[in-house]
């Protein structure tokens, strides 16, 4: 089946850093990923959606600025937690649909934990 | 505006018994339903999906689900829980052409 890899899998950074999150489809190309935020014992929150080689559309109340997301190719795509603040850390996960059988369905990376002290 | 509703927060099931884990949704048109398994600190793992079709779908580890459209209903089941199925599920629904909505998650506790 289609594998969507994310690095790294958890990562802690002092506030005011930047967090780059890396998003991979291992097997298949990727047209559209996806970026969801989870918060403990809650349902997914999408925050933004990106297509290969365009720029990301983001979710009502998501700040684009904050969360620059590059989707350079058609197998990677990046989320920048920039100048990041405890109120950011977060469970973060990442997926994929693309052509031929995965196009009508979402692979979903393994995630990836931010921890800001 | 579609929505996707998991009634139950947790489910609790011997193992060997039948299981089911309900999931109703909202949505205008022919939608995708789709099921989606999270262990720990783990990312999302497809499960199955209607598309259009045979309602009854089988999907990995020997779950099922039924499309109900009348009921607008899609119901995960398995026969035969096992204690390592303790997860949480989430249900989601596409309108076409849309994004997926997820409902708030059911967490199966599976009891040896």
């Amino acid at each position: 089946g289609a594998v969507v890899s994310q690095h790294p899998s958890w990562v802690i950074c002092k506030s005011g850093t930047s967090v780059k999150i890396e998003c991979r489809s291992l097997d298949f190309q990727a047209t559209t990923m996806f970026w969801y935020r989870q918060f403990p014992k809650q349902s997914l929150m999408l925050m933004a959606t990106s297509n290969e080689g365009s720029k990301a559309t983001y979710e009502q109340g998501v700040e684009k600025d904050k969360f620059l997301i590059n989707h350079a190719s058609l197998t990677l795509s990046t989320l920048t937690v920039t100048s990041a603040h405890p109120e950011d850390s977060s469970f973060y996960i990442c997926s994929a649909s693309g052509r031929g059988e995965s196009t009508d369905t979402q692979y979903f990376g393994p995630g990836t934990r931010l921890t800001v002290l | 505006a579609q929505s996707v509703a998991q009634p139950e927060d947790q489910v609790n099931v011997a193992e060997g018994n039948p299981l089911t884990v309900k999931c109703t949704y909202s949505v205008s048109g022919n939608p995708y339903l789709f099921w989606y398994v999270q262990y720990p600190n783990r990312g999302l793992q497809f499960l199955l999906k209607y598309i259009t079709g045979d309602n009854l779908v089988k999907g990995s580890y020997g779950f099922e689900a039924e499309f109900n459209k009348s009921q607008t209903s899609f119901h995960l089941k398995k026969p035969s829980a096992l204690v390592s199925d303790s997860a949480l599920y989430f249900c989601a629904v596409r309108p076409a052409g849309n994004m997926l909505t997820f409902g708030g998650g059911t967490r199966l506790m599976v009891k040896p």
